[in-house]
């Protein structure tokens, strides 16, 4: 079945550090990819997002490219800040009509100043 | 932008007992709304699928009977727990659909069963 694996946290890093979240998926079909966060005490929000193969999403200094051939979907920023300390959700979406949602496991990021 | 609430954002309750939780969307109106359910340190399971005016849809290994999902009007959807046990507990998250591939998540509820 469809599925989404994400690299397990926590992840500890000083501000201005370079961060990368490993996101790998299986799917049926051609998925939409996605990444959320969490921010403490608050839902998850729409990070980015990525369509079909080879897109990058982007937003907030974060990318993420849709690598089909790997079936990955990484998530990439080059300087982190202490305020995005948060919790990490990569999801996919099958296209095929119905909109159901597959999340990874979350990855925590504790960002130190 | 969008917003989502739920309430209450925390209940305790006896086992045996029914909880309901409610999740609104306070500025857009949502025709699906959607249940997860999250168990700690793992992702978000999607429990039902919530359509205004029509019955929920729920996932394999879902008890209907159980999570009873009301989707009365097209700002509120709520998830009642009947006859919770310990195993019931939980944190409890909803999402609204606005548009395409847009959904907007609750804070979520903790649910603690005793």
């Amino acid at each position: 079945g469809d599925s989404v694996t994400q690299m397990e946290g926590p992840v500890t890093l000083s501000e201005e550090a370079f961060l990368t979240i490993n996101c790998t998926y299986t799917a049926t079909g051609y998925p939409s990819l996605f990444w959320y966060v969490q921010y403490p005490g608050e839902g998850l929000q729409l990070l980015l997002k990525a369509t079909k193969a080879d897109d990058k999403g982007s937003n907030k200094g974060f990318e993420a490219t849709y690598r089909k051939e790997t079936t990955s979907f990484h998530l990439e920023k080059g300087s982190v800040q202490v305020s995005d300390s948060a919790v990490y959700f990569c999801a996919l979406r099958v296209n095929t009509g119905g909109f159901k949602t597959i999340f990874g496991a979350g990855t925590r990021l504790f960002v130190k100043a | 932008g969008a917003v989502v609430s739920q309430h209450p954002s925390w209940v305790i309750c006896k086992s045996g007992t029914s909880v309901k939780i409610e999740c609104r969307s306070l500025d857009f109106q949502a025709t699906t709304m959607f249940w997860y359910r999250q168990f700690p340190k793992q992702s978000l399971m999607l429990m039902a699928t919530s359509n205004e005016g029509s019955k929920a849809t729920y996932e394999q290994g879902v008890e209907k009977d159980k999570f009873l999902i009301n989707h009365a009007s097209l700002t509120l959807s709520t998830l009642t727990v009947t006859s919770a046990h310990p195993e019931d507990s939980s944190f409890y998250i909803c999402s609204a659909r606005l548009d395409g591939d847009t959904q907007y998540f609750g804070p979520g509820t903790r649910l603690t069963v005793l």
